[in-house]
């Protein structure tokens, strides 16, 4: 299987505090991408980093990839209740047809 | 609204039975996606389309079938041969087969078997 990991598969902090989960995948790619999805939704796009760059800031949110590693992160800064859901990257992969390979996931609880 | 729909949100399927799952888009993309997710799981690629009247198997094709004769519309089908189909379906949508695009997806369709 082509599918990358997420760790932590779990993470739970109080609210304020900053959350960071790491995704690694296996084949090069073309761009890496974080997604949200709340319990029993669809997924939405958060974030897109492409292969060439290092680092990625949205909002709250800061991405960075490192491509020799094969290894991306994502950091939600000032968590908010409202925060908790589950986080995926998923990746383009250079090679073959083009298609998104998710990640397994990290489910992120923020406590009020 | 633009958006990419998915019908229904919940379906019951007996044994042996086949059952369509619905997806459609009106944001004009052209490539098209079926994943399934079990529970506390990542999400994996059942098929895709890139165009109409194409479409290619993804990792765990077997017992799914799906056809694409409208831009628009992308119908999954779980057949009787799929051994345990009980999970949730997410349809998405992207542009094209651009290199930099996102995904958009629908709501998803929990899927049981009784």
């Amino acid at each position: 299987s082509q599918q990358g990991e997420e760790d932590p598969q779990a993470l739970s902090i109080q609210e304020g505090e900053n959350a960071t989960m790491n995704c690694s995948y296996k084949t090069s790619i073309n761009n890496l991408q974080w997604y949200r999805q709340n319990s029993g939704r669809g997924l939405v796009h958060l974030i897109l980093i492409r292969s060439n760059e290092r680092e990625k800031h949205s909002g709250r949110l800061r991405v960075t990839l490192d491509t020799s590693k094969k290894s991306s992160s994502l950091l939600i800064t000032a968590s908010r209740a409202a925060d908790t859901a589950s986080y995926f990257c998923a990746t383009a992969p250079t090679s073959g047809t083009y298609k998104y390979i998710f990640g397994t996931g990290t489910r992120l609880k923020v406590l009020a | 609204d633009g958006g990419i729909t998915q019908s229904p949100k919940y379906l019951f399927r007996k044994e042996g039975q086949n059952v369509t799952l619905s997806c459609e888009q009106n944001l004009n993309h052209d490539a098209m996606y079926w994943y399934r997710q079990d529970p506390g799981q990542g999400l994996r690629l059942i098929y895709y389309s890139q165009i109409v009247n194409d479409f290619q198997k993804g990792d765990i094709a077997e017992g799914y079938s799906v056809s694409r004769e409208k831009k628009e519309s992308f119908p999954l089908t779980v057949t009787s041969a799929q051994k345990n189909p009980t999970a949730f379906y997410l349809c998405a949508s992207s542009i094209g087969a651009g290199l930099n695009t996102e995904a958009f997806f629908g709501q998803g369709t929990r899927l049981t078997v009784v």
